[in-house]
């Protein structure tokens, strides 16, 4: 069945260290690639997607995500976090064979200190 | 993208009743979605609605417990039928084809 992979689901940092969030998914065909990020209190909202073409994108404050075809992952990162990217973050995957279907991961809570 | 707008945001229910969930999106859509995430897990995906057209649920997703309406471009509904403490989650509306998808607020419910 296909799947998606978050291995970490709590992070803890402090405010300027680096972050990278790990996603793998499972599905040997043609995929489109996403990182959704919910704020306290917020919805959900697109921080990222991936396509096709270069497999470093980059999104919205300062994140980037690449796509490693061979490993299946899609890792989210930002060379500097800041207190208010506390957040909860979702990788997601769209199997292009599927009916628009969205594939989530469990979800990485992130928690940055000040 | 479309601005979606979900009501009721939260509710409290008794177990055995139904409680319809709405979303209303700005702009016209020809696919909504319907998810849920239960407490600590990921977000599923219920059903598709579009306009004209029965909706197509998921596995382990039937349309007695889950009736979906979808009567036009900008508008649809979900009713959690006959509730019980295992339905408590949060209930999202979500637009979006080919390319990425966008949520609502969601709906947080909870049954007693």
């Amino acid at each position: 069945a296909q799947s998606v992979s978050q291995h970490n689901h709590h992070v803890i940092l402090s405010e300027a260290a680096s972050l990278e969030l790990g996603c793998n998914y499972s599905y040997g065909g043609t995929v489109n690639l996403f990182w959704y990020v919910q704020y306290p209190g917020q919805h959900l909202q697109l921080l990222l997607k991936y396509f096709s073409g270069d497999p470093l994108v980059k999104g919205i404050k300062g994140f980037e995500a690449e796509f490693i075809k061979s490993k299946f992952s899609f890792n989210l990162r930002k060379p500097s976090v800041q207190w208010s990217d506390t957040a909860e973050y979702f990788c997601a995957v769209k199997p292009m064979d599927s009916s628009y279907k969205l594939i989530f991961g469990s979800g990485t809570r992130l928690l940055v200190r000040p | 993208s479309a601005v979606i707008s979900q009501k009721p945001s939260r509710d409290i229910c008794q177990r055995g009743t139904s409680l319809t969930i709405q979303c209303q999106v700005d702009s016209q859509v020809t696919m909504m979605f319907w998810y849920r995430q239960q407490p600590g897990q990921s977000l599923t995906l219920i059903a598709t609605a579009n306009q004209g057209s029965e909706a197509t649920y998921e596995s382990g997703f039937v349309i007695d417990k889950f009736p979906i309406s979808r009567p036009n471009l900008t508008f649809s509904t979900l009713t959690v039928s006959n509730m019980s403490p295992e339905d408590s989650s949060i209930y999202l509306c979500s637009v979006g084809g080919g390319q990425a998808q966008h949520f609502g607020d969601g709906t947080r419910l909870s049954i007693l």
